[in-house]
């Protein structure tokens, strides 16, 4: 079956960095995604990542591993605003897009 | 970038009967989805909406029970029929491309079921 595996809630520090990490299982591989999540809203995205590497955006940057079908979020310089939740989703070989159960990230003073 | 309208934002909904969710783009987009995403879970597709056809339903999901409409490039509905209160959930339209990756999703509609 197709898989998505990240931690449940994580717990970090205002100014920290902190580490979200995502890894997959699916029947082929078109691309990985983060979306942030606040309570009460829609998701919204953060970044596409198709190739192995690391993707820079900001204070957020995503990176992938394809053969270790792996990917983590990082998180700079953390800021209160940044407690939500963290979804990881992973399109197939069919474009299906499959998605984690997210990361609660708390940010604490 | 998409604007997503979704209404409305919540309800609470008497066990049997049916309630119809809005989804209004600012733009004229090809594909339309809607999610389910229950309490503490992350999202599940229904159904990918089509303009000028039927919506395709993903796996546990039926016409019957979440019929769709889709009359143009920026309108779209779900209803949610004969509820039980295990369809208390969170309901949320997207937009996008998901080849591309980028998905754009309205507010949501959370429904209660009693």
């Amino acid at each position: 079956g197709q898989n998505i595996d990240q931690p449940t809630e994580m717990t970090a520090t205002e100014g920290a960095i902190v580490q979200i990490n995502c890894t997959y299982q699916t029947s082929g591989f078109n691309g990985l995604f983060w979306y942030q999540q606040h309570a009460g809203e829609a998701p919204t995205f953060l970044s596409y990542n198709v190739l192995d590497g690391l993707e820079e955006k900001g204070r957020f940057s995503s990176f992938l591993s394809r053969s270790k079908g792996y990917s983590y979020l990082l998180l700079k310089e953390l800021q209160m605003k940044d407690s939500a939740s963290y979804l990881c989703a992973v399109t197939d070989s069919n474009y299906q897009l499959i998605w984690g159960a997210g990361t609660k990230l708390i940010i604490k003073p | 970038s998409a604007v997503i309208s979704q209404k409305p934002s919540r309800d609470i909904c008497q066990r049997g009967t049916s309630l119809t969710i809005q989804c209004q783009v600012d733009s004229q987009v090809t594909m339309m989805f809607w999610y389910r995403q229950q309490p503490g879970q992350s999202l599940t597709l229904i159904a990918t909406a089509n303009q000028g056809s039927e919506a395709t339903y993903e796996s546990g999901f039926v016409i019957d029970k979440f019929p769709i409409s889709r009359p143009n490039l920026t309108f779209s509905t779900l209803t949610v029929s004969n509820m039980s209160p295990e369809d208390s959930s969170i309901y949320l339209c997207s937009v996008g491309d998901r080849e591309a990756g980028e998905l754009f999703f309205g507010e949501g509609s959370r429904l209660t079921v009693l």
